[in-house]
């Protein structure tokens, strides 16, 4: 029942930007983007999320196509310490209670190298 | 800066032992949520807390689960008779308003 689509892994040097892609082409016109990250052992940590427009915050920044069926995350500068598995995650933004536990699929596992 | 925090870090029980996992969450957030994480796979879903009650809960979360806010700041997951295949990390989360979800380090349940 996966709604997205990533690549198992990838690398990328260290100081440059890391692009991780995203196919999401059953998105509904509600639904937004998230990514979320897990660096190893520890719990998932929200990176960005988007509807449309792209988004930028410290950690990263969000281009969405226009058809919104894919996205891609920017990691303008990697180090070694985003070396984790990145997670795309298409829903509803929940602003309310209900039913909003987050679906992880297997993610990407980024490998920034020295 | 507020985190959600997690304790024990480790647990170790017998198969058909009963465990209570704690959880922090940020002192303001309102949702509350329990996932699950066997080695190797996938971050899972158990159940969504709100209002001192159930939201939401998946298939995984069956009567061997319970949860509970007791206080104003702690949040647990009980697990009455545990299984082997109860062996996994289990992260607690939780959100304010709107939609972001704070996650905790996490605790490493090892049933032998």
């Amino acid at each position: 029942d996966a709604k997205t689509t990533q690549p198992t892994s990838m690398d990328c040097a260290e100081g440059r930007a890391a692009n991780l892609p995203c196919n999401h082409s059953t998105i509904s016109g509600n639904e937004y983007v998230y990514w979320y990250r897990q660096i190893h052992s520890q719990g998932p940590q929200y990176i960005i999320h988007g509807l449309k427009n792209n988004e930028t915050n410290e950690m990263a920044s969000l281009i969405i196509t226009e058809d919104r069926k894919s996205s891609t995350l920017i990691l303008p500068h990697a180090t070694l310490r985003d070396t984790a598995v990145y997670y795309c995650i298409v829903r509803v933004e929940y602003s309310g209670g209900g039913a909003d536990g987050l679906t992880f699929g297997k993610g990407t596992h980024l490998i920034i190298q020295p | 800066e507020p985190e959600v925090t997690q304790t024990p870090s480790h647990q170790v029980t017998q198969m058909g032992q009963e465990v209570i996992l704690r959880c922090v969450p940020i002192s303001n957030h309102l949702y509350f949520y329990w996932y699950r994480q066997i080695l190797g796979q996938k971050v899972e879903f158990l159940v969504s807390f709100y209002n001192n009650e159930i939201s939401e809960k998946s298939e995984i979360f069956d009567d061997q689960f319970s949860v509970e806010r007791p206080d104003g700041s702690n949040f647990t997951l009980k697990i009455r008779s545990t299984k082997l295949e109860d062996s996994a990390m289990y992260f607690c989360a939780s959100r304010p308003n709107p939609d972001t979800q704070y996650f905790g380090p996490g605790t490493r349940l090892t049933v032998l």
